[in-house]
């Protein structure tokens, strides 16, 4: 594909269950973000994957959150029992360099 | 704590007109972006300027930096209904080349 792309594209879960979404990035980009954004608000910086680099997690805001990826591929954002404020869109972006970003679709994660 | 902060929060304007939208950051830079979201999902890379530069130009885009003042302006000439969009500044800080902050946003309605 030829953009960035994330799966699922919306998620409904109950508070207390643990939820992965993927991103998928542009082939060739060495670096990889994950962000959140709540309603209405601007994008907080989670986490940040460069190469084989060790991650940039500065921005996880408890630790039931965590992500992985290997090499320049997929990438995984995992949140373990969700409560109702992790509800969010959560983006991910690839870029080749300290450059312009480019980001998925996005989920929509709806915490119940 | 979000490095660029975005005025006005939201702005309506008619179609035809130009609509002005103005980012304040807090530290030095080595860029700054604007990005359009739709919708409130994926974010569209609109525009960079680099902390050298004075004024950029793409189509109706005029973007303005003025890193004394540590604020930038994006200016969107003959504006039209498909312009309705929330629109985000971002800086990559000069100590971290990587990482880009983004502001909370302006909310643009054109009204056709």
């Amino acid at each position: 594909g030829a953009g960035v792309s994330q799966s699922p594209s919306n998620k409904v879960t109950e508070k207390g269950k643990d939820v992965e979404l993927r991103c998928d990035p542009i082939s060739g980009h060495t670096a990889l973000y994950w962000y959140r954004q709540r309603l209405g608000q601007g994008l907080e910086f989670l986490i940040y994957f460069q190469g084989n680099s060790a991650p940039d997690k500065s921005g996880l805001p408890s630790d039931r959150f965590s992500a992985e990826r290997t090499g320049e591929s997929v990438s995984t954002l995992t949140i373990q029992r969700t409560q109702q404020e992790d509800s969010a869109v959560y983006l991910c972006a690839s870029t080749a360099g300290a450059r312009e970003q480019y980001f998925g679709p996005g989920t929509r994660l709806t915490v119940t | 704590s979000q490095q660029g902060e975005e005025d006005p929060q939201a702005l309506s304007i008619q179609e035809g007109e130009n609509a002005t939208m103005n980012c304040s950051y807090k530290t030095s830079i080595n860029n700054l972006q604007w990005y359009r979201q739709n919708s409130g999902r994926g974010l569209v890379h609109l525009i960079l300027i680099r902390s050298n530069e004075r004024e950029k130009h793409s189509g109706r885009l005029r973007v303005t930096l003025d890193t004394s003042k540590k604020s930038s302006s994006l200016l969107i000439t003959a504006s039209r209904a498909a312009d309705t969009a929330s629109y985000f500044c971002a800086t990559h800080r000069m100590d971290s080349s990587y990482k880009l902050i983004f502001g909370s946003g302006t909310r643009l309605l054109v009204r056709p």
